[in-house]
């Protein structure tokens, strides 16, 4: 596609479930991040994948929090046993040469 | 550790004003600095890009401009329109990419 995708657009979940958001970045992409926002709060930086190098997952927040990313193109964001605190969006940027493009973002809410 | 700040955090201007939105960074090791909007429930929209060799860029009616040695970036909106309500954010771009919280942005019709 012509810019970054993500899926699903909307999740609830009852707390203590697993969820996997997706991204797919735009062709070619080498670099794939993933942000979090919570309400009217700024961006969080979650992980960053670059090409094949190892992932800078120093923003994950706990160890419930991983990613994998595919083939050097599709990204997932798993979350496992959900807690109300994760409920943001979390949003995907892919760039090749240090130009961030977004995707709309997956809107989590833990019930 | 690089921080970035934006001020100010909410601005109210009529429709038809010129308005500058500040950014500033504590790291001056930026390889790009780049400006975004973001729509209520939307992720965020590429306004532009400076590299860290350039002083300025332009789009339209926006107006970018870098200064690596004082740490300040200054997105200028020309003749602003109501269409230009959102919130604006910049990012500091080397290694990593730090955001600053945003300037919420309401043009008044």
């Amino acid at each position: 596609g012509a810019g970054v995708s993500q899926s699903p657009s909307n999740k609830v979940t009852e707390k203590g479930k697993d969820v996997e958001l997706r991204c797919d970045p735009i062709s070619g992409h080498t670099a794939l991040y993933w942000y979090r926002q919570s309400l009217g709060q700024g961006l969080e930086f979650l992980i960053y994948f670059q090409g094949n190098s190892a992932p800078d997952k120093s923003g994950l927040p706990s160890d419930r929090f991983s990613a994998e990313r595919t083939g050097g193109s599709v990204s997932t964001l798993t979350i496992q046993r959900t807690q109300q605190e994760d409920s943001a969006v979390y949003l995907c940027a892919s760039s090749l040469v240090r130009e961030l493009f977004f995707g709309e973002g997956s809107r989590l809410t833990v019930l | 550790k690089q921080e970035v700040t934006q001020i100010p955090a909410a601005l109210s201007v009529p429709e038809g004003e010129n308005l500058v939105l500040n950014c500033s960074f504590t790291d001056s090791a930026i390889y790009n600095l780049q400006w975004f909007r973001q729509d209520p429930g939307k992720g965020l929209t590429s306004l532009l890009l400076i590299q860290s060799s350039q002083r300025e860029q332009t789009s339209g009616r926006l107006n970018a401009s870098l200064d690596k040695s004082s740490g300040r970036s200054t997105l200028y909106i020309a003749a602003s329109q109501p269409g230009d309500s959102a919130t604006y954010l910049c990012a500091a771009v080397d290694d990593k990419i730090i955001f600053g919280k945003g300037t919420r942005l309401h043009i008044l019709p």
